[in-house]
């Protein structure tokens, strides 16, 4: 089963609005989360990492005040889309590493996919 | 900076055909090798991975994957492909130095097996 809840699965939305996704790991305390943005026939990006109780590392490139990170339990990390504009429409992918098990291994989420209008 | 090449968009085979994705990737130092699997509508889920040792490496459902560091490659193959192997294929790539564990993710592969 999902170790890893990602929501909503799709949202749409109409231009300048914000939009919340949630991550959040079940069955473990994932102190460390990734956020992937995934264009049409391209691979995953990383965005940023996210560190429970402090502030997120951002990739470079990607604006941190436009895509806001808050890991404020052992559980949870959101990703806001702030004032998103058509060209945020993708397909957002969040990923938490289980510390029991070290680097070996990633738990992803489902996805959302985005669309602005 | 790292980055994984995927050579195949979208392969498409018979089902008990042999299958062979490849991936190459690029960084100067000690990486760690992944493939990943997202099944239609399902999440992405580790197939098999490499960190050191026997470079031949046995995944889940029959996959393997041979590490070959002098070409920078590390090609997953199945001798005999089912249906139900219908899916996309992610190569990924970190490095082993210290405790970065951000993979950095080829284009992925499409695989349609037809029965």
């Amino acid at each position: 089963g999902a170790v890893v809840s990602q929501h909503p699965s799709r949202v749409i939305c109409k231009s300048g609005t914000s939009v919340k996704i949630e991550c959040r790991s079940l069955d473990f305390q994932a102190t460390t989360m990734f956020w992937y943005r995934q264009f049409p026939k391209q691979s995953l990006m990383l965005m940023a990492t996210s560190n429970e109780g402090s502030k997120a590392t951002y990739e470079q490139g990607v604006e941190k005040d436009k895509f806001l990170i808050n890991h404020a339990s052992l559980t949870l990390s959101t990703l806001t889309v702030t004032s998103a504009h058509p060209e945020d429409s993708s397909f957002y992918i969040c990923s938490a590493r289980d510390p029991r098990k070290g680097n070996e291994k990633l738990f992803f989420g489902s996805g959302t996919q985005l669309s602005v209008l | 900076a790292q980055s994984v090449s995927q050579h195949n968009h979208h392969v498409i085979l018979s089902e008990a055909a042999s299958l062979e994705l490849g991936c190459n990737y690029s960084y100067g130092g000690t990486v760690n090798l992944f493939w990943y699997v997202q099944y239609p509508g399902q999440h992405l889920q580790l197939l098999l991975k490499y960190f050191s040792g026997d470079p031949l490496v046995k995944g889940i459902k029959g996959f393997e994957a041979e590490f070959i560091k002098s070409k920078f490659s590390f090609n997953l193959r199945k001798p005999s492909v089912q249906w139900s192997d219908t899916a996309e294929y992610f190569c990924a790539v970190t490095n082993s130095g210290g405790s970065n564990y951000k993979l950095t993710f080829g284009k992925g592969t499409l695989l349609t097996v037809n029965p």
